[in-house]
């Protein structure tokens, strides 16, 4: 079956613009997962959906950031008024369930560049 | 706060050479996973442990989680180009969803 699909793959955005990540994770599984990448870096968590709802949003850096997930499935992450500390490589990942002990699917990630 | 500490960050080895890399959890896991991120990719899944002491084995890449469940590694042996890439960990805990990522250790490998 598919695996997770991100788009779009890259972005380029002038600083104060928003922009919108999206997020198809695997059918059928109830947790997805935001991480940013900086260059070189680890995985920097942002968010936790389980179903539709949102337990966990303690890795949002700032009210800039804001995510949802729609019909348990699709989830857009949303920043607004960029700034050029954004600029990362964001992953989203999917599991099964929400427990650690299922393995994450991660998308390619969307590479998103403030200039 | 829950970390996972991974050593070297770094690490540039010779075709053939031996790797690992090492984790350090500042509390006890209930399991820990392991992934693999090629250059320019995205991290795919290796392996999980949960068992104290588990030693598990792919090919040439051999997983250890410690009797404490509180630090994991990641041996390979006779290192090839096909290893290169960025290997983290991930730990678990019990009634969380959160995996806790290490910060990565990068390999290269010179032919």
């Amino acid at each position: 079956g598919a695996g997770v699909s991100q788009s779009p793959s890259n972005k380029v955005t002038e600083k104060g613009k928003d922009v919108e990540l999206r997020c198809d994770p695997i059918s059928g599984h109830t947790a997805l997962y935001w991480y940013r990448q900086s260059l070189g870096q680890g995985l920097e968590f942002l968010i936790y959906f389980q179903g539709n709802s949102a337990p966990d949003k303690s890795g949002l850096p700032s009210d800039r950031f804001s995510a949802e997930r729609t019909g348990g499935s699709v989830s857009t992450l949303t920043i607004q008024r960029t700034q050029q500390e954004d600029s990362a490589v964001y992953l989203c990942a999917s599991s099964s369930t929400g427990m650690t002990y299922n393995e994450q699917f991660f998308g390619p990630g969307t590479r998103l560049t403030v200039l | 706060g829950q970390q996972v500490m991974q050593i070297p960050q770094y690490q540039h080895v010779q075709e053939g050479e031996d790797f690992t890399t090492y984790c350090n959890s500042s509390t006890t896991l209930s399991n820990i996973q392991w992934y693999k991120q090629r250059p320019g990719g995205h991290p795919v899944f290796l392996i999980q442990l949960v068992k104290s002491g588990e030693v598990k084995k792919q090919k040439r890449l051999t997983f250890q989680f410690g009797e404490a469940k509180k630090n994991s590694s990641l041996h390979i042996t006779a290192t090839q180009t096909t290893d290169v890439g960025t290997y983290f960990c991930a730990g678990g805990m019990d009634s969380s969803y959160k995996l806790i990522f290490g910060s990565g250790t990068r390999l290269l490998v010179r032919p």
